[in-house]
């Protein structure tokens, strides 16, 4: 597609679930990151990969949050044993090669934890 | 730890008039800044950048300051809108890749 798509749009689970979210990338992005953002709130940042360099991680806020990308392309936000306060919408956005420049964000992943 | 922050959670305009949304940040060594815009239901979309080598940036519509002896940056947008209305988000990235996003502004236009 033309731009950058994630899936699921809206999940609902129980707490202590575990769940998986997934972005598609713009092609040829060489870079891409998730970003999390709460009711009302800003962009927090999660992690970011840029090509085959270790992912800067340092913005997950707990080893409950992990991310992998694979082939350069696909990326997986897997939250294990969900909890109340991980309720928001998760975004993911690309750029073409990282560093300064804009990034494109997809429409996000709402989640809600019960 | 740093951060990007904004003066108003809210704005109010009549169409026509112009806007200016305002910004704080943290790091007097964030070299790049951004403007995004976010729509009810979608993600943030590009306004404009601005480096810190420069002090103003035009864009459609769009003005972009960067004052760096206050930190402060500011949007203007001319002759404002009902498409205008939305969450603006500044954000600023010193020497790394990820960008630090603030609160965000919410401008309501009204006609």
């Amino acid at each position: 597609g033309a731009g950058v798509s994630q899936s699921p749009s809206n999940k609902v689970t129980e707490k202590g679930k575990d769940v998986e979210l997934r972005c598609d990338p713009i092609s040829g992005h060489t870079a891409l990151y998730w970003y999390r953002q709460s009711l009302g709130q800003g962009l927090e940042f999660l992690i970011y990969f840029q090509g085959n360099s270790a992912p800067d991680k340092s913005g997950l806020p707990s080893d409950r949050f992990s991310a992998e990308r694979t082939g350069g392309s696909v990326s997986t936000l897997t939250i294990q044993r969900t909890q109340q306060e991980d309720s928001a919408v998760y975004l993911c956005a690309s750029s073409l090669q990282g560093g300064t420049g804009e990034l494109f964000f997809g429409e996000g992943s709402r989640l809600t934890v019960l | 730890g740093e951060s990007v922050g904004l003066h108003l959670p809210t704005l109010s305009v009549q169409e026509g008039d112009n806007s200016i949304i305002n910004c704080a940040y943290s790091n007097s060594a964030s070299d790049y800044f951004i403007w995004y815009k976010q729509e009810s239901g979608k993600g943030p979309q590009f306004i404009i950048d601005i480096r810190s080598n420069m002090d103003k940036r035009q864009g459609q519509r769009v003005t972009v300051l960067l004052n760096k002896t206050v930190k402060h940056l500011s949007l203007q947008i001319a002759a404002t809108q009902p498409g205008d209305s939305a969450v603006y988000f500044c954000a600023e990235t010193y020497n790394t890749d990820k960008l630090i996003f603030g609160t965000g502004t919410r401008l309501q236009v009204f006609p």
